[in-house]
Parts: structure tokens; sequence; C-alpha cells
């Protein structure tokens, strides 16, 4: 069974960062694509980072980047997302996210996500 | 990029109606690449529409979806009290995928 837990969420003040983890098991990590998807309060869900599966690719949101970045060990099952930079519209449910092996950018299984609050 | 846009923002039904959810892409897309993911409160979204028609594992059978080109459509044939969430479409196939605004669907 696919499980997928993120961490590292919290309070930040602006300008300052933060990492989040995702711990993958039940499936072969390392044969896998994974995303972080967001979700301001209230709002709809908006797609930050894709990483490959053997970390050779990484894309990011214009709305991240330069200030983010994605990366995994596939030896600890792990994907990350570093944080810098932080704005208060980076407020958000951070959620990470399995992609198909069948497709690109197809999400087949989601964490429960990490909430990520930046303000002063 | 490529915009989808969702309508109705609501809607307000009974148990054991039949919704119709509508995703409208800015311009014409492989129905290949169209999802629909199910968002309860308080949890993370689920799959239940890839390849705009085929269901996802565990999926009921009284979730279906249908369209190609600009208009693509999901619904749900009977609803059941475990239902009603916010919908969500998305293009993928490549890096971004887009996610529609989202259409809720709510007790009336």
């Amino acid at each position: 069974q696919v499980h997928l837990v993120e961490s590292g969420g919290g309070v930040a003040q602006p300008g300052r960062s933060l990492r989040l983890s995702c711990a993958a098991s039940g499936f072969s990590f390392s044969s896998y694509g994974m995303h972080w998807v967001r979700q301001a309060p209230g709002k709809g869900l908006e797609w930050v980072a894709v990483i490959w599966h053997d970390g050779s690719n990484q894309y990011l949101a214009d709305s991240v980047k330069g200030r983010f970045t994605i990366s995994r060990d596939n030896l600890k099952n792990t994907v990350y997302l570093q944080m810098n930079s932080l704005r208060a519209d980076d407020t958000a449910v951070y959620y990470c996210a399995r992609e198909s092996f069948i497709v690109t950018g197809l999400l087949d299984d989601w964490g429960q996500g990490t909430l990520v609050t930046v303000s002063s | 990029e490529i915009v989808l846009t969702q309508s109705p923002g609501t809607l307000s039904l009974s148990p054991g109606e039949r919704a119709t959810l509508s995703c409208r892409a800015s311009q014409s897309v492989s129905s290949s690449y169209v999802a629909w993911y199910q968002q309860k409160p308080g949890q993370a979204p689920r799959l239940l529409i890839y390849g705009a028609s085929s269901r996802a594992t565990g999926i009921p059978d009284r979730f279906s979806g249908s369209g190609s080109g600009t208009d693509f459509t999901l619904t749900i044939s009977r609803l059941e009290p475990e239902d009603f969430a916010v919908f969500y479409c998305q293009h993928y196939g490549y890096s971004p995928g887009t996610f529609g605004r989202g259409t809720k669907v709510e007790i009336k």
C-alpha cells in the first residue's frame, strides 16, 4: 500500500526558509516521479514542482522558480522541497504526490499534506 | 498555458440525484490527458478519472467521465452521502500540469 508522509511544515517569517520532506513507502520509490502541489487556505490546487524518478530533471512553477528547489534521496525513499525567501503567498498546505508510472503529470497517490504559514 | 474553466462553481443537490460537472479547456487537449480528482474537507485529493473516461483503482462505477477537444464532463449517476466534496479537473502529460479551480458539490 502506497504511503506518503509529509513533514517539516510550520510557521516561518517572510524571507526565511523551510525544508519539507515526504517519506514514501509501499512502492518502488526510485521508479517514480514525484511532485509537490500546494493549496492556499480556501483555494484550489496549484502545482509546484516535479522531479524525475532518478533526480535527473526537475521543473518548478514560475511562482516559485529561483526560490524553491526539489530534490530526492532514493536510498532514503524521500523527496524534499527546499523553500527559501518565503513570502506570505506561499502560505498553503503542501502535498507530495506520486506520479503515475504510465504518464507524466498524472498524480495517482497523495500524502495528507503539511501546512506552511508565512507570517511575521 | 492551457486554462481549465470548471462550472458551475457550486452544485447543490440531494443524495440520489445526478451530478454533472463541466471542465472546459482554453484550447483543444488530448482526451488522453484529462483527469478528475475528488477532495473532501481536510483530506488530500484522490484520483477519480484519468484519460478522460477511465476510472482509477477502487472508484465506484457511479463515477464516469467523458468528453473530447475542449469540453469534458464528470458525471456522478446517483449521489451518495460520501460523494459531497470538491472536484478538480486536470490537464496532464507535461510539466506543469494545469488544474481547474474546482466545483463544490454540496448537499441541498
